[in-house]
């Protein structure tokens, strides 16, 4: 099956930028995710990018698409300590029935 | 607001129970999920269904089964729970329809612990 690769820890400091990169397998993906989930919580959908696209901005998200890698990367700017959570990504391919396969997620601690 | 609810947030049981794990969604949603996380393995599906008695094979069905009487209801069952079945277990919805963007709308998760 088609896979989904995240690293599962960064930390960085109050206000600094932050980087949560994925690789992905599926050359047919049509959405890809970003999904958050805070302690104790479900996940809650964050930002999705469609596959035509390469970038997309929402305040403080910047969502990279590098279809030609399969890379996906989410950049948080300014990040803050209410940014602490994991942070899943997803792909969906309309061919297949729109499943979502998940990474395994990666942790974010921020530092004050 | 969407709201999917999830009839409990910790549960502990012991091997060779049987365990009912509910879900209820309030948005008329077509497709519902069942997913188990683990650490580092992201969400894996067991089971979906996208209609009332309807029912697909995810990608770890194995040991778990489900039911949908009800469009807004869909249970997770162990018929015989074993340890490596502890985990998180997350229920989802979705609008479906073949809609080319379906977004998951996920509970809060039950913690199951079975000793």
């Amino acid at each position: 099956g088609e896979d989904v690769e995240q690293s599962l820890f960064l930390s960085v400091r109050e206000g600094d930028s932050s980087v949560i990169n994925c690789t992905y397998t599926d050359s047919s993906s049509t959405y890809l995710y970003w999904y958050k989930q805070e302690p104790g919580a479900g996940l809650q959908l964050l930002t999705y990018i469609f596959s035509n696209m390469d970038m997309k901005q929402d305040q403080r998200l910047t969502v990279l698409l590098n279809k030609k890698d399969k890379h996906l990367s989410l950049r948080i700017a300014d990040t803050q300590t209410g940014d602490s959570a994991i942070y899943f990504c997803a792909e969906s391919n309309n061919n297949a029935g729109n499943m979502l396969t998940f990474g395994g997620g990666t942790r974010l601690m921020v530092k004050p | 607001d969407v709201k999917v609810t999830q009839s409990s947030r910790y549960l502990v049981k012991r091997t060779g129970e049987k365990v009912f794990l509910e879900c209820v969604q309030d948005m008329d949603h077509e497709n519902m999920f069942w997913y188990r996380q683990d650490p580092g393995l992201g969400l894996r599906l067991i089971y979906f269904s996208y209609d009332v008695k309807m029912k697909e094979k995810g990608d770890i069905p194995e040991g778990y089964s489900v039911s949908r009487e009800k469009k807004e209801r869909f249970s997770l069952i162990l018929e015989s729970a074993s340890t490596n079945q502890t985990s998180m277990y997350l229920c989802a919805s979705s609008f479906g329809l073949a809609r080319s963007f379906d977004e998951q709308f996920f509970g809060p998760g039950t913690r199951l612990t079975v000793l």
